[in-house]
């Protein structure tokens, strides 16, 4: 098994541009959860989708960022206009059950740097 | 002005010897808990898992214990090794609603060679 593959590992940018963050889950599991982590705040639930429907984003910071699971395999994480305090590891995890509530397996993570 | 981080607690442990890491909870409905370790660079990992209706689980070198009267968890690793060095988080299912897992902030645990 692959496990949780995110993509890019790492993105630099520019205040201003649009970034785009991308996960393919573990194949068969039902659930999607978007985290951000940094050292100010921790490990932050952004969004989590239950069967590709998104179950509740009110983690999500601010208008900027939005999210999308299009299929059982895939889902973006996109912020539009990025600023300097989003940079931050963010993290896809995906769980095996409709309740969503065991175990996430995590992904490597995206480093993302807003200049 | 400067930016505060998060300060995680921190635990050093000699090479060897037995660790041991606390996590208190909030909701005493939670009926579902995690371990997890998070190494540099990589993300969270599952540790080991138990439900609320055991005091006691354990796995390979790892040994979880449920309090549920005071509502705490800990995990304890046993020989420690240089490779248990990360940061170890606790996450619960709180069963009143229809909620993901809930992270606690984490314990950094150093491990001297």
């Amino acid at each position: 098994d692959a496990g949780v593959i995110q993509s890019p590992r790492h993105e630099v940018t520019e205040m201003g541009q649009e970034v785009t963050l991308r996960c393919k889950p573990i194949s068969g599991h039902n659930s999607l959860f978007w985290y951000r982590q940094t050292m100010m705040r921790g490990l932050e639930l952004l969004i989590y989708f239950n069967n590709n429907v998104p179950i509740d984003d009110s983690g999500m910071p601010e208008d900027r960022f939005s999210a999308k699971m299009p299929n059982a395999s895939f889902s973006t994480l996109k912020i539009q206009p990025s600023e300097p305090r989003d940079s931050a590891v963010y993290f896809c995890a995906s769980s095996p059950r409709d309740r969503h509530s065991y175990e996430q397996y995590f992904g490597p993570g995206t480093r993302l740097t807003v200049t | 002005g400067e930016s505060v981080g998060l300060h995680l607690p921190t635990l050093s442990v000699q090479e060897g010897d037995n660790s041991i890491i606390n996590c208190a909870y909030s909701n005493s409905a939670s009926d579902y808990f995690i371990w997890y370790k998070q190494e540099s660079g990589k993300g969270p990992q599952f540790i080991i898992d138990i439900r609320s209706n055991m005091d006691k689980r354990q796995g390979q070198r790892v040994t979880v214990l449920l309090n549920k009267t005071v509502k705490h968890l800990s995990l304890q690793i046993a020989a420690t090794q240089p490779g248990d060095s990360a940061v170890y988080f606790c996450a619960e299912n709180r069963a009143s609603g229809n909620t993901p897992l809930v992270f606690g902030k984490g314990t950094r645990l150093s491990v001297i060679a």
